[in-house]
Formats: structure tokens, C-alpha cells, sequence
């Protein structure tokens, strides 16, 4: 069946640094994938989303590309900020499920420091 | 503007004791509607989903389930609750005419803590 497999966390960095968290797929079709964002205590909030291959997603200084030729939708952002402090779901929808539910990763907690 | 509303925001339950979570979503019809739980530091389990009225689908065998009395409004029960149903448990909802492109929107979550 459909998966998403991402980075395991936490991960720490200082302020000002570069992330970058890692997320594959396995999928039939032509799924779509979303990064969504927890803040603690909070619900998820999309972040950004792409449809198809070699579409890029970006938001708030985040970014991620469709790679359907690795089958990797990896979030990205130049300069972290200790607001950025939150965990971090990879996910797809498989456009060939009717009940258009998504499929999560385990989630990545990121730590920023000042 | 389409909302999404879910109540209560804690809850603290002793075990044995019956749950009821509700979820109402304003300003769509006919969503497709989800309920997810997630254990203390841990990933999203999706427990059931409805793409309509009376029409629940269940993802994993368990202590709870779900009822769609009405089109934009979900309920999540359980008539005795277990230690191991404590989490944070999440309302969400999709626009079946955008084939889902547009992911899911979420509800801010009830905590329940079965004591």
C-alpha cells in the first residue's frame, strides 16, 4: 500500500541555520504531497503542497519539490528561526482513492536554538 | 469561509466511562470527513473516515466508533473508554470536488487523558 517514510528526529539546529528534512514515497499513480506543521498543544496547518512532478511547494520561506524519478518530497528553508520550533508531517493523497484520505509519515520534531 | 470546529479542547475520563467528540464543519457541503488520534509523541493514526452521511469506514479494529448523523458534522464515541484510548484526537476535512489536491483542512484537537 501507500507510505511515507521520513527522517527520524529531533532534529537541533541554531538560528539562521539551513534545514533540510528528508521525505520519500511509495505510491501508484500520481499521488499529491503536502507538508503539514504542529505547533505544540496545536492541530496540523498545511504549510505548502505540490500536485505533480517537478512542481515546487513553497510558504513562509519553506520549500519542497516534487521528485517523481526519486519519489522524494524533501522540505527545505534557508534560514531557520526559533518559531520554526515545531514537528513537521510529511504526507500524499492518492488521487485513485475516492475517499481522498491522507497518508502521513511519523512526523519530525525540529528544535531551533537560539 | 469554511471552518471547522471541535469540542471539547481537554477531557479527563476514567476508565470505563462512555466519549463522546464532536466535530462540525461550516461553510461546505458534502466533505469528506476524517478522524485521526495521536499517541503522546508519536505519528497520525487515521481511526475512521465519512464521504457521506451514515457512511463510516473504520481503518483499524478497535475500543471506538464514529457516526455521521448529519452531512458537516462527525462524532467519535466510545461506550467504555481503556487507558490506551488517551491522546490527542483530530477532526479533519477535504473538499471531495478538489479530488483531495487540497489536502485536509484540521480541527485544534481534543486531548483526552482516560484516567
Amino acid at each position: 500500500g501507500d507510505s511515507v517514510t521520513q527522517m527520524e528526529g529531533p532534529v537541533t539546529l541554531s538560528e539562521e541555520a539551513f534545514l533540510t528534512i528528508n521525505c520519500t514515497y511509495t505510491a501508484t499513480g500520481y499521488p499529491s504531497l503536502f507538508w503539514y506543521v504542529q505547533y505544540p498543544g496545536e492541530g496540523l496547518q498545511l504549510l505548502l503542497k505540490a500536485t505533480k512532478a517537478d512542481d515546487k511547494g513553497s510558504n513562509k520561506g519553506f520549500e519542497a519539490t516534487y521528485r517523481k524519478e526519486t519519489t522524494s518530497f524533501h522540505l527545505e528553508k534557508g534560514s531557520v528561526q526559533v518559531s520554526d520550533s515545531a514537528v513537521y508531517f510529511c504526507a500524499l493523497n492518492n488521487a485513485g482513492d475516492s475517499s481522498y484520505k491522507l497518508i502521513f509519515g511519523s512526523g519530525t520534531r525540529l528544535l531551533v536554538r537560539p | 469561509s469554511q471552518t471547522i470546529h471541535q469540542w471539547p479542547a481537554t477531557l479527563v475520563q476514567p476508565v470505563g466511562s462512555p466519549l463522546s467528540l464532536e466535530c462540525t464543519v461550516e461553510g461546505t457541503s458534502n466533505p469528506n470527513l476524517y478522524w485521526y488520534r495521536q499517541a503522546a509523541g508519536r505519528g497520525l493514526q487515521l481511526l475512521f473516515y465519512s464521504v457521506g452521511i451514515g457512511q463510516i469506514s473504520s481503518e483499524v479494529p478497535q475500543n471506538l466508533s464514529a457516526s455521521r448523523p448529519q452531512d458537516r458534522q462527525f462524532i467519535l464515541s466510545s461506550k467504555k473508554l481503556l487507558l490506551s484510548d488517551s491522546g490527542f484526537y483530530l477532526c479533519a476535512w477535504s473538499a471531495v470536488r478538489t479530488g483531495g489536491s487540497y489536502g485536509y483542512t484540521f480541527g485544534s484537537g481534543t486531548r483526552l487523558t482516560v484516567v
